[in-house]
């Protein structure tokens, strides 16, 4: 099994539209959860980063986290083509554990 | 504030030669960690430097691959006698704390083709 698992898609909806992405993990040591946004050709960019379960709002994109399903997941609000992209998810343990475990990242197309 | 520097962006070897990849972390940053993403497959962690020092390399190939930050200059991996799977994207990413995760800016990458 994996330790992180994504769905890679690939994913189309319609401009406006809600998403939702989504990973599961199962290392229970995984603390820090950050979701990743990848545009074609380009470096990852941070889009959210998640501490321990609860949820995360930053404007149209809401992150939750389930630590006791080990589930975790991306809400994009009102989706734009500018979203289009591969979105990955990342997790570590924290503390002194730097290393990022990264999902295989799912490919989003928001079509106008 | 420049980001994460990475060159060449793109690289073409043949199978048995030598592929040199560069980094230069964000201005501030001593912290640099490198990372490959394979065609289909999530980014794998391969090391983490500070200067001067290798601090975890548990991620990367026992043979032909090997990296350093010197004192002065980017940091640098290296991949010797190449071979066709040595093929994919390599992420170079730089902190200020190893300590503060949501702090690791990734570099464009740099795509390596080995023919």
């Amino acid at each position: 099994q994996k330790e992180v698992e994504q769905d890679p898609g690939p994913l189309s909806v319609p401009e406006g539209a809600i998403v939702s992405l989504n990973c599961t993990y199962s290392n229970s040591a995984f603390q820090y959860f950050m979701w990743y946004r990848q545009y074609s050709r380009k470096g990852p960019e941070l889009l959210m980063y998640t501490y321990s379960s609860g949820n995360k709002e930053d404007g149209r994109f809401t992150a939750q986290v389930d630590k006791s399903s080990k589930y975790i997941s991306l809400f994009i609000r009102d989706s734009q083509p500018s979203d289009s992209a591969t979105y990955l998810c990342a997790m570590s343990a924290g503390g002194s554990n730097y290393k990022l475990t990264f999902g295989k990242g799912t490919l989003l197309t928001v079509n106008p | 504030n420049a980001g994460v520097m990475q060159n060449p962006r793109h690289l073409v070897r043949r199978r048995g030669q030598e592929a040199r990849l560069r980094c230069s972390p964000m201005k501030g940053h001593s912290h640099v960690y490198w990372y490959r993403q394979l065609p289909e497959e999530g980014l794998k962690f391969m090391v983490y430097l500070q200067k001067e020092n290798i601090i975890d390399e548990s991620g990367m190939p026992k043979e032909r691959f090997s990296a350093e930050f010197p004192k002065e200059g980017p940091s640098i991996l290296r991949i010797q006698q190449v071979v066709r799977g040595d093929s994919a994207a390599y992420f170079c990413a730089s902190s200020p704390s190893p300590s503060l995760i949501d702090t690791q800016y990734f570099g464009p990458g740099t795509r390596l083709t080995v023919l």
